[in-house]
């Protein structure tokens, strides 16, 4: 799996725009960006992924740049239960054959917290 | 409706005593996943099932052991706890490999 880059922490108002940015500059062809949130004391949930297109679901926005070497994550109006580890990870989507396991390995993640 | 169901959610062991972690889901996925979570780190991968085949990463202590009786259950054995295992223990599944995972709620593993 290629690397990630994150922030460690973000701040957020509460109604307000959470952009989460992350970078993936050695990412290939056929990996698409996946995110994935952890709200304390619970299991990690998937929100979005991505391959080239920005992406849109009842969750979050992806934006992956052109190069696809960086993608931002935005949660639009964010709220208290927003308040999350977000972990982006880069894995292939459909495996070639012979490219063996994608296996779903976490980075560090940005802890993201939305305020009052 | 929980569709990736661990038990218990916290499990207290004593040190040394072989402890058993269980899940199981209602999706009908083929791969499933176990991970160890400690305080403020984020998940690290033990090994996975697809189907039937297990597969361990390299540095996973053999203490910790795996049986997946069928599609739905799967099983986290650890023979002898230590102190260091204390941690959260998540289940995963997800259908073939590649698509997204859906995650347990945890089990908060506690080695007095």
């Amino acid at each position: 799996d290629a690397k990630t880059t994150q922030p460690t922490s973000m701040d957020c108002a509460e109604g307000r725009a959470a952009n989460l940015p992350c970078n993936h500059s050695t990412i290939s062809g056929n990996e698409y960006v996946y995110w994935y949130r952890q709200i304390h004391s619970q299991g990690p949930q998937y929100i979005i992924h991505g391959l080239k297109n920005n992406e849109t679901n009842e969750m979050a926005s992806l934006i992956i740049t052109e190069d696809r070497k960086s993608s931002t994550l935005i949660l639009p109006h964010a709220t208290l239960r927003d308040t999350a580890v977000y972990y982006c990870i880069v894995r292939v989507a459909r495996a070639l054959v012979g490219t063996g396991f994608q296996k779903l390995v976490f980075g560090t993640g940005t802890r993201l917290l939305v305020s009052p | 409706d929980a569709m990736v169901i661990q038990n218990p959610r916290y499990q207290v062991t004593q040190f040394g005593k072989p402890v058993t972690l269980s899940c199981s889901q209602t999706l009908n996925h083929n791969v499933m996943y176990w991970y160890q979570q400690k305080s403020s780190q984020a998940p690290k991968l033990l090994f996975h099932y697809y189907d039937k085949d297990f597969n361990n990463e390299a540095d996973t202590p053999d203490n910790f052991q795996s049986r997946r009786p069928n599609t739905s259950f799967c099983f986290l054995d650890i023979r002898s706890p230590g102190l260091g295992d204390a941690a959260m223990y998540l289940c995963a599944t997800s259908l073939g490999q590649g698509t997204e995972a859906f995650f347990g709620q945890g089990t908060r593993l506690t080695v007095v």
